[in-house]
């Protein structure tokens, strides 16, 4: 019954490859995040999706792209990773302008 | 770039009042305040929001000074769950998507 769910929870890949993150959510909002959480524990917001449409783009590189099926689900891909994408992403979603529900984060490691 | 100014770190006993201050001085007129925190290996968790009157929920109260330059978040009954990251954030509420700016936040150690 976890409200913003997020798979896998780790995951360690080597450099060049591409992989996916999913993102789901069970609360019925409209609004769907990707943030991004460095060694150093800032917290970046990349995209945002309403309503199956993208309305954030923060500077991130093309190689990303997030994917929204449908309102409760925003998955991310990353291509040709890179050692400098090894970081923490959290999902979040929202309905309108309440306030956020994140889940608990995909640990991502690129030997 | 975050907006707020927050202490780096701060102690509170088990079962006391913790108070973290946060400073806003360019807050704009329609910008609120949120408090989040994040519990180590898990997602931020949302506290409380407010505009410039004080607010209180089941978690936490905030208050505003009258000015909106600062705030301070009260836990009135901290415990050892309250371990966390608190993070104070300014943010216009706009419909279609909410881009919080995280800063370095407060770490809030509860002891025994």
């Amino acid at each position: 019954d976890t409200a913003v769910s997020q798979t896998p929870k780790y995951l360690v890949t080597q450099m060049g490859n591409d992989k996916s993150i999913k993102c789901e959510q069970n609360l019925g909002h409209d609004t769907m995040y990707w943030y991004k959480q460095d060694s150093k524990k800032f917290l970046k917001i990349m995209f945002s999706y309403n309503n199956k449409e993208l309305i954030i783009n923060e500077t991130v590189p093309n190689r990303f792209s997030p994917k929204s099926p449908d309102k409760a689900h925003l998955n991310l891909h990353i291509n040709s990773l890179e050692l400098g994408d090894s970081a923490v992403y959290f999902c979040a979603s929202s309905l309108g302008i309440s306030p956020l529900h994140f889940g608990n984060g995909t640990r991502l490691t690129v030997t | 770039d975050a907006k707020t100014t927050q202490p780096t770190s701060m102690d509170c006993a088990e079962g006391r009042a913790a108070n973290l201050p946060c400073n806003h001085s360019t807050i704009s007129g329609n910008e609120y305040v949120y408090w989040y925190r994040q519990i180590h290996s898990q997602g931020p968790q949302y506290i409380i929001h407010g505009l410039k009157n004080n607010e209180t929920n089941e978690m936490a109260s905030l208050i505003i000074t009258e000015d909106r330059k600062s705030s301070t978040l009260i836990l009135p009954h901290a415990t050892l769950r309250d371990t966390a990251v608190y993070y104070c954030i300014v943010n216009i509420l706009a419909g279609g998507g909410n881009k919080l700016t995280f800063g370095t936040g407060t770490q809030l150690k509860v002891e025994l």
